[in-house]
């Protein structure tokens, strides 16, 4: 299957301070790569789909001033978290289809799991 | 609102007996559905997918489709300890995104 790497699997911050977390295909390009947020026991949540060369659409209840979505090429989509606070420690991860995959399926990446004091 | 409904479980089976993990969908329109297998700590990995009424195999697993009863299920046969780990049932409609249920988790006892 596609592979999507991202980076970085771990994070610890401090409250106010924002993290970049990258997200990477590494063998096709993926012109719309998906972010989910996950916190324990809990499903994923879409937060947001972002669209190569375009602005992110963000699901309802997501702050898009605070979860910044950049998707500058057809292999990179980065999610910033500014001025995290305890309540964003969650398991961030990023998704893509793989080309050609006409069933729709999702690849994941391994996940960034952000812990802010 | 377009919902999938898991039993969170967990599901404890003993190693070598057959797992069964039931899904259902209120999406009518659903037409593609998802089972991904989550270790605890990691990210979802996709097991395999079904889109057609009826029983697909693949290996020890099987996913089985009832668009009347609007459910869908994985079996696993010959259950593993190594199997053990939260499953999570995906559909979508189309080419629009996944809408994934909260998992059940599959305790497989040596």
């Amino acid at each position: 299957g596609a592979v999507v790497s991202q980076h970085p699997s771990w994070v610890i911050c401090k409250s106010g301070t924002s993290v970049k977390i990258e997200c990477r295909s590494l063998d096709f390009q993926a012109t719309t790569m998906f972010w989910y947020r996950q916190f324990p026991k809990q499903s994923l949540m879409l937060m947001a789909t972002s669209n190569e060369g375009s602005k992110a659409t963000y699901e309802q209840g997501v702050e898009k001033d605070k979860f910044l979505i950049n998707h500058a090429s057809l292999t990179l989509s980065t999610l910033t978290v500014t001025s995290a606070h305890p309540e964003d420690s969650s398991f961030y991860i990023c998704s893509a289809r793989g080309q050609g995959a006409a069933s729709g399926e999702l690849f994941f990446g391994e996940g960034s799991r952000l812990t802010v004091l | 609102q377009k919902e999938v409904e898991q039993n969170s479980g967990p599901l404890s089976v003993p190693e070598g007996a057959i797992a069964s993990l039931n899904c259902t969908y209120s999406d009518r329109g659903s037409q593609s559905f998802f089972w991904y297998r989550q270790y605890s700590g990691k990210s979802p990995e996709l097991i395999m997918f079904i889109y057609s009424n009826g029983d697909k195999e693949d290996g020890r697993f099987t996913a089985q489709l009832n668009k009347a009863s609007q459910y869908v299920s994985l079996l696993i046969r010959d259950s593993q300890p190594s199997d053990s780990a939260t499953y999570l049932c995906a559909v979508n409609r189309g080419y629009s995104t996944l809408t994934f249920g909260k998992g059940t988790m599959l305790l497989v006892s040596p």
